[in-house]
């Protein structure tokens, strides 16, 4: 079963500073998505990553894809309180696409 | 923008009880999922329909069932609520890949209580 691992599972960072969570996938697939969750919503989709080498940027998140590496990035750069959320990224199944394995989440706390 | 709504935020129902959880989105979607969200175990689906009247399980489809008699509606029942069903209830939504896109769209959630 395809398995996806992100860390780290907390980041305590404070405004201003950069730093990076990564996602990784056990086996093949070419598609993946990142998603905001904020405490006691829903998730909200930030980035759909279709092909290697994949890279998007909404604001101060930056997205990228290296399906060879089996590796999805998340860059914050120069974080504010704002992006305080916990991140989940998801690999759809590569033959089924409804099936999605989901991340345990990156709750990042930014302090002001 | 694509909407996905859930019937309640929030459900307290009694252990035994028979609970309905409806779940309509309105972007003519094919793909309609249920996941429960625990802490520290993520997102885990429960159920998926790829078409109308059409089910699949998901990691953990024991003590639910699930009911896609439209296609803009998914229902997620409880037969006999439990509480380890305390959770978090999430419904998605997606096109067909046909349409270019995997996506899923997330409805607001419903936290439901078993007491």
């Amino acid at each position: 079963e395809l398995k996806v691992e992100q860390n780290p599972l907390f980041l305590s960072m404070q405004e201003g500073k950069n730093y990076t969570i990564y996602c990784n996938y056990s086996t093949t697939s070419d598609r993946l998505y990142w998603y905001r969750q904020d405490p006691g919503k829903s998730l909200e989709s930030l980035f759909v990553l279709l092909s290697n080498g994949a890279v998007k940027q909404e604001g101060r998140l930056m997205a990228s894809l290296d399906t060879k590496a089996r590796l999805s990035t998340l860059h914050i750069t120069a974080a504010v309180h704002d992006l305080s959320a916990t991140y989940f990224c998801a690999v759809d199944g590569r033959y089924n696409f409804n099936k999605f394995y989901f991340g345990s989440g990156t709750k990042l706390n930014v302090k002001p | 923008d694509v909407k996905v709504t859930q019937s309640s935020r929030y459900l307290v129902k009694r252990t035994g009880e028979k609970v309905f959880l409806e779940c309509v989105q309105d972007m003519d979607h094919e793909n309609m999922f249920w996941y429960r969200q625990d802490p520290g175990l993520g997102l885990r689906l429960i159920y998926f329909s790829y078409d109308v009247k059409m089910k699949e399980k998901g990691d953990i489809p024991e003590g639910y069932s699930v009911s896609r008699e439209k296609k803009e509606r998914f229902s997620l029942i409880l037969e006999s609520a439990s509480t380890n069903q305390t959770s978090m209830y999430l419904c998605a939504s997606s096109p067909s890949p046909a349409a270019g896109s995997y996506e899923q769209y997330f409805g607001p959630g419903t936290r439901l209580t078993v007491t």
